[in-house]
């Protein structure tokens, strides 16, 4: 069974310039997470899915961050304009149904913002 | 709202000892799920066990075994015969049961000396 997919793994911008991450979830998975871990912290939830609507994204800076999960399988994570405190690590995550408790993680794309 | 507490930054054990990570938390919820995760630097959370709240038996994997402590709200990981692969961040995790919601703790690093 094919993992949590995401892209890129690396990306350095520059503050102000806008940059969009990708996840592809486990097939049938209907649940889908992005985290933003700060080097040093826990994952912080920025957006739940469910399909694809949106389930919680009180911790999502919305002025600047925003989300998608098309057709309720891919998700896109955007940022713009970044800024120096958003170097951070994007982990998605997908799980099968609130029923089935484990939560899959994908390998996080490293954001680092000069 | 939910809340994760570890409070050991950073743990250490010889090669082939046992180490326990201690974790609280705080919910007024009565079904839950917990979890310890594995981070080892490549940044990938790694399911290493899962609590689920209305069982009272401990759950083990294998050399890694749970302390679940309901009234308390207490939630340590035990790693019996430690190996080096057992380096990396250790986070204790929250899921609640009707959101989905993923909660996690600020992480425990375990060094491991042979």
């Amino acid at each position: 069974e094919a993992g949590v997919a995401q892209s890129p793994r690396y990306k350095i911008i520059e503050k102000r310039q806008s940059v969009a991450f990708w996840c592809n979830p486990i097939s049938g998975h209907a649940t889908l997470y992005w985290y933003q871990q700060i080097l040093g912290q826990g994952p912080k939830l920025l957006i739940q899915f469910q399909n694809n609507g949106v389930v919680d994204d009180s911790q999502l800076p919305k002025e600047r961050f925003s989300a998608e999960r098309l057709k309720g399988v891919d998700s896109t994570l955007k940022i713009q304009p970044a800024k120096l405190e958003d170097s951070a690590v994007y982990l998605c995550a997908s799980s099968l149904r609130a029923a089935i408790p484990t939560i899959y993680f994908g390998e996080g794309s490293w954001l680092t913002v000069v | 709202a939910q809340t994760v507490t570890q409070s050991q930054p950073e743990m250490s054990v010889q090669e082939a000892e046992t180490v326990t990570l201690s974790c609280t938390y705080d919910t007024s919820e009565s079904d839950y799920y917990l979890f310890w995760y594995k981070q080892p630097p490549s940044r990938q959370m790694i399911l290493v066990i899962r609590q689920e709240a209305y069982k009272q038996q401990n759950a083990t994997e294998n050399r890694f075994s749970v302390n679940f402590q309901k009234a308390a709200k207490a939630f340590s990981i035990k790693i019996s015969d430690s190996q080096l692969g057992d380096a990396a961040m250790y986070f204790c995790a929250y899921r609640n049961y009707n959101t989905d919601k993923l909660i996690f703790g600020t992480g425990t690093r375990l060094q491991v000396f042979p």
